[in-house]
């Protein structure tokens, strides 16, 4: 049974990077695709980017010139990386199974429990 | 960038039959997902392609696809059943992951 985690910094300064590592048990990394997806306080879930098998990459069109997501097969986890963050990027993060479907649609089947990050000076 | 509409909220009263609708362009080529998220918890699965139900899911608990719309059906409605609730799909040409901007169901 996969289970994920989330970890990184609560706190983030405006204009630096925002880290966090999802962690994966129960199954490897690289037998799956996974996906990161966020939600500001009070409001909707919003899919961030993705990152496949062969290790490519597919991001949410809003935040592609400032986001970056890899992952680190020997520790079977995958990482995000969100440059030049404001307030508007606080919000609780989740990475989650991103599960291939029939009609070529993928969704999200596992999810972590999600991890607060807060941009503030 | 590809959009699915939800209505912001619904109300039921105990036993009556909730339902939730979604309308996105791609919807008669892509599937439809539903996610229940309860205050302060992570998402669920409560529907995947368009009408089957994950195991542990109540039956009550039903999806239907049609055109543009997609619908999420609680039929006897329970108060555990307040939550937010969160159409999903992908976009038709570069399947970008898009979710609606969620109902909140409110059970009374």
């Amino acid at each position: 049974q996969v289970q994920l985690q989330e970890s990184g910094p609560g706190l983030v300064k405006p204009s630096e990077t925002l880290s966090l590592t999802c962690t994966v048990s129960g199954g490897s990394i690289s037998s799956y695709y996974w996906s990161w997806i966020r939600q500001p306080p009070g409001k909707g879930l919003e899919w961030v980017g993705c990152i496949y098998k062969s290790g490519s990459t597919d991001y949410n069109p809003s935040l592609k010139s400032r986001v970056t997501i890899s992952r680190d097969t020997s520790k079977n986890q995958f990482s995000l990386r969100l440059y030049s963050v404001t307030a508007a990027d606080t919000a609780v993060y989740y990475c989650a199974r991103d599960w291939h479907s029939g009609r070529n649609t993928n969704y999200m089947d596992v999810w972590g429990k999600g991890t607060t990050v807060t941009v503030s000076s | 960038s590809y959009e699915l509409t939800q209505p912001p909220s619904v109300s039921v009263s105990p036993g009556q039959t909730a339902r939730i609708t979604c309308s996105g362009n791609a919807l008669p080529k892509k599937y439809a997902y539903w996610y229940q998220q309860k205050s302060g918890q992570a998402p669920v699965l409560v529907i995947y392609e368009d009408s089957k139900r994950p195991s542990g899911i109540p039956e009550r608990f039903s999806g239907s696809s049609s055109g543009t719309m997609a619908t999420l059906t609680i039929s006897g409605a329970q108060v555990e059943d307040e939550a937010d609730y969160y159409c999903y799909s992908t976009d038709s040409n570069v399947n970008h992951r898009v979710f609606g901007g969620g109902t909140k169901v409110t059970v009374l």
